[in-house]
């Protein structure tokens, strides 16, 4: 079973318009939880991380917030460009020794 | 600044052959290194870690091997594919932090397209 589930699967929102990306994980014990953005044909850049001890973390645009308690994370996305397009990966880490858990990701379409 | 490369982008292999991926990352010293594989509408799947020359860890029992001749070249092989192996295989590094998957970022390559026939 997949410790992290992440939704909606796919989303297509108008360009600047605001989205939020839900993710959430089961692993244990808990020591980050990171947001990748992945371009079609490319490998994964970093957007954030989190330790547990964080809430939110912002990186231009991108912002997400973590609940510890809940196993919940989001990323919201303001004001959509078209280059936002892409696949959004969630991705949480048990213990500094631990296993990265990868979700499926969440495919983002801006169209004009 | 740091750099990640992989080659070749796109392979296509014929079952049985052998397979042998390179990925070289400059500007660094000393990274963790990793290699996974990314099935369509999966997550990521680590396979092999690396914290040294010649220290490998294997996530996934299976039909690959990875070595690591020198402190940034990371190698992915195998002596006979099979179709299963088809995918998305990406490499990554990281500076080195608490352990092998600290809190510090990996930073991908843009990965090989590996088809089986």
């Amino acid at each position: 079973k997949n410790q992290v589930e992440q939704s909606p699967q796919s989303l297509i929102i108008l360009e600047g318009k605001n989205c939020t990306l839900q993710c959430n994980y089961t692993v244990s014990p808990f020591s980050n939880l990171r947001w990748y953005k992945q371009d079609t044909g490319r490998g994964p850049v970093s957007l954030t991380i989190m330790t547990f001890s964080e809430n939110t973390k912002s990186n231009g645009r991108y912002t997400a917030t973590l609940d510890a308690d809940t196993k919940q994370s989001s990323l919201h996305i303001t004001a959509s460009q078209l280059s936002d397009s892409a696949s959004y990966i969630c991705v949480a880490s048990a213990d500094s020794w631990g296993k990265f858990q990868f979700g499926a990701g969440t495919q983002v379409v801006v169209t004009p | 600044s740091q750099t990640i490369h992989q080659w070749p982008a796109t392979l296509v292999q014929p079952v049985g052959s052998p397979l042998s991926l390179e990925c070289t990352v400059e500007g660094t010293s000393n990274p963790n290194l990793y290699w996974y594989r990314q099935a369509a509408g999966r997550g990521l799947q680590l396979l092999f870690y690396s914290v040294g020359i010649g220290q490998i860890s294997s996530e996934v029992p299976q039909n690959l091997s990875a070595s690591r001749p020198q402190d940034r070249q990371f190698i992915l092989s195998s002596k006979k594919l099979l179709l299963s192996d088809s995918g998305f295989y990406l490499c990554a590094w990281s500076v080195k932090g608490a352990g092998p998957y600290s809190n510090q970022p990996q930073h991908f390559g843009d990965g090989t397209r590996l088809s089986i026939l």
